[in-house]
C-alpha cells in the first residue's frame, strides 16, 4: 500500500523569503506524484506533478518540486513566496495508469502562512 | 482542462435525512472519483464512480450510506444517507482526463445538525 507523510503541518514564512515543503512517500512501486494547492473556501488546484523524465518539475504560480528516489521524496519549493500563496498544500501519490485507476492519496497537508 | 461544477455549494442538514450532491463536468473524462474533507483534514477517497455500473467503495465506506451513481461519461451524483454530525464535511468531485490530469471541483460543503 501506498501512503504519504507531509513532515509539517504548519510553515509561517516572510513575504519574499524561500520556501519548502516536505513530502515523503512510501511505496513498493513506482508512484506518480502531485501538489496540489486549496485556497481558503476553494476546491484544489494541480500545482506541478511528476509522471516520469527529468526529475526537478515546474509548476504554476512559479513552485517546483524536485522527485528523489533514493530518499522517496517530492519536496515543493519557492524561491520568493508571496502574501496570496497562503493556502493549505497537500503532496499525492497515484499508481501508474496500467495498474490503478488512478486513485490519489494524499498526505495530511500542511498550511503555508506568509507574513508580511 | 476540465471545468467542474457541483450542486448544492454548500447544505445544512438535519440528522437522518439524506442529501444529494451533482457534479457535471463540460467534458467527457475517464474516471469519476468523490472525496471526503473532514474539517480541518485531509481527503480521503469514498469511491469510483464508474459509468453504467457500480460504483468502487474504498475500505471505511458503503454503498447503502454513499450510493453514487454515473449515467454518462460527464455527470454524477453523491448521495449521503440517514446523515448524522460525524457527516459534516466538504465533499469533492474530482475527475481524471485522457491526459492523466485530474481536477477538483469546488466541493459542497456540508453541515449536518
Amino acid at each position: 500500500a501506498q501512503s504519504v507523510t507531509q513532515l509539517d503541518s504548519q510553515v509561517p514564512v516572510f513575504e519574499e523569503a524561500p520556501v519548502e515543503l516536505r513530502c515523503n512517500y512510501s511505496s513498493s512501486v513506482s508512484v506518480y506524484l502531485f501538489w496540489y494547492v486549496q485556497y481558503p473556501n476553494q476546491g484544489l488546484q494541480l500545482l506541478l506533478k511528476y509522471l516520469s523524465g527529468s526529475t526537478l518539475v515546474k509548476g504554476i504560480n512559479g513552485f517546483e518540486a524536485e522527485f528523489n528516489k533514493s530518499q522517496t521524496s517530492f519536496h515543493l519549493r519557492k524561491p520568493s513566496v508571496h502574501i496570496s500563496d497562503t493556502a493549505e498544500y497537500f503532496c499525492a501519490v497515484s499508481l501508474p495508469i496500467s495498474s490503478n485507476t488512478g486513485k490519489l492519496i494524499f498526505g495530511q497537508g500542511t498550511t503555508l502562512q506568509v507574513k508580511p | 482542462s476540465a471545468v467542474i461544477s457541483q450542486k448544492p455549494s454548500r447544505d445544512i442538514c438535519q440528522r437522518g435525512t439524506s442529501l444529494t450532491i451533482q457534479c457535471q463536468v463540460d467534458s467527457q473524462v475517464t474516471m469519476m472519483f468523490w472525496y471526503r474533507q473532514q474539517p480541518g483534514q485531509s481527503l480521503t477517497l469514498i469511491a469510483t464512480a464508474n459509468q453504467g455500473s457500480e460504483a468502487t467503495y474504498e475500505s471505511g465506506f458503503v454503498i447503502d450510506k454513499f450510493p453514487i451513481s454515473r449515467p454518462n461519461l460527464t455527470f454524477s451524483t453523491l448521495t449521503v444517507s440517514n446523515m448524522s454530525p460525524e457527516d459534516s464535511s466538504i465533499y469533492l468531485c474530482s475527475v481524471r482526463d485522457f491526459s492523466y490530469e485530474q481536477y477538483f471541483g469546488p466541493g459542497t460543503r456540508l453541515t449536518v445538525t
